[in-house]
């Protein structure tokens, strides 16, 4: 069973606007993650939020968490043709008797020039 | 540097072979993951290990095998067992199991010829 689900699964937007992606989960969290995955690449982990944190910026990065609806937003501002990527939420989920991190199918970024 | 190295980057194999994916860190991490990715898909944990010589199943075990003989290492092997193996195989190391921040190597790419 998928723990989150990233939407829109595809995002197409000119250099300079700014992208949001949306992650929904199901089950309670300690903490939600996001990554980036240039194509071909490993995941690069951008930002935690914790289930006690409303909001938490990196850079350009904007995260967002809202427990009550169990959902989270990944704010890229002035994006750029480098943020071409997908972009991957993962929350932490019971796998076989132990909590592990679960990542969602994502969301494919692209940042036209 | 410190970090994560899969290799081979590229990997082909005929049906009925067994292949040995290698993944090495030089963290000083505890954890270490090996995740399974389909194309457009999001990772599915096969197997994760929390110390040497111990290992857990995740969901997608079967028809893969594991060992931790060195805290550093912990090679995957594709068995012939595994009846679709042909994917993008990531690994991943973390401090701890605590559910924090993964880091991943730059993938293993299996293709059944």
């Amino acid at each position: 069973s998928q723990q989150g689900e990233e939407d829109p699964q595809a995002l197409s937007i000119q250099e300079g606007e700014n992208a949001t992606m949306n992650c929904s989960y199901k089950t309670s969290i300690n903490n939600l993650q996001w990554y980036r995955q240039n194509s071909g690449r490993g995941l690069v982990h951008l930002i935690l939020i914790r289930s006690n944190e409303r909001e938490k910026h990196s850079g350009r990065l904007r995260v967002t968490l809202d427990t009550s609806k169990k959902s989270s937003s990944l704010l890229i501002t002035a994006s750029r043709a480098a943020d071409t990527a997908s972009y991957f939420c993962a929350t932490d989920a019971e796998v076989a008797g132990a909590q592990k991190l679960v990542f969602g199918q994502g969301t494919r970024l692209t940042i036209n020039p | 540097d410190g970090g994560i190295t899969q290799s081979p980057k590229y990997l082909f194999r005929k049906e009925g072979q067994n292949v040995t994916l290698s993944c090495e860190q030089n963290l000083n991490h505890d954890a270490m993951y090996w995740y399974r990715q389909d194309p457009g898909q999001g990772l599915r944990l096969i197997y994760y290990s929390q110390i040497v010589n111990d290992f857990q199943k995740g969901d997608i075990a079967e028809g893969y095998s594991v060992s931790r003989e060195k805290k550093e290492s912990f090679p995957l092997t594709v068995t012939s067992a595994q009846k679709n193996p042909t994917a993008f195989y990531l690994c991943a190391s973390s401090i701890n199991l605590d559910t924090g921040e993964l880091f991943f190597g730059e993938g293993s790419r299996l293709t059944v010829l």
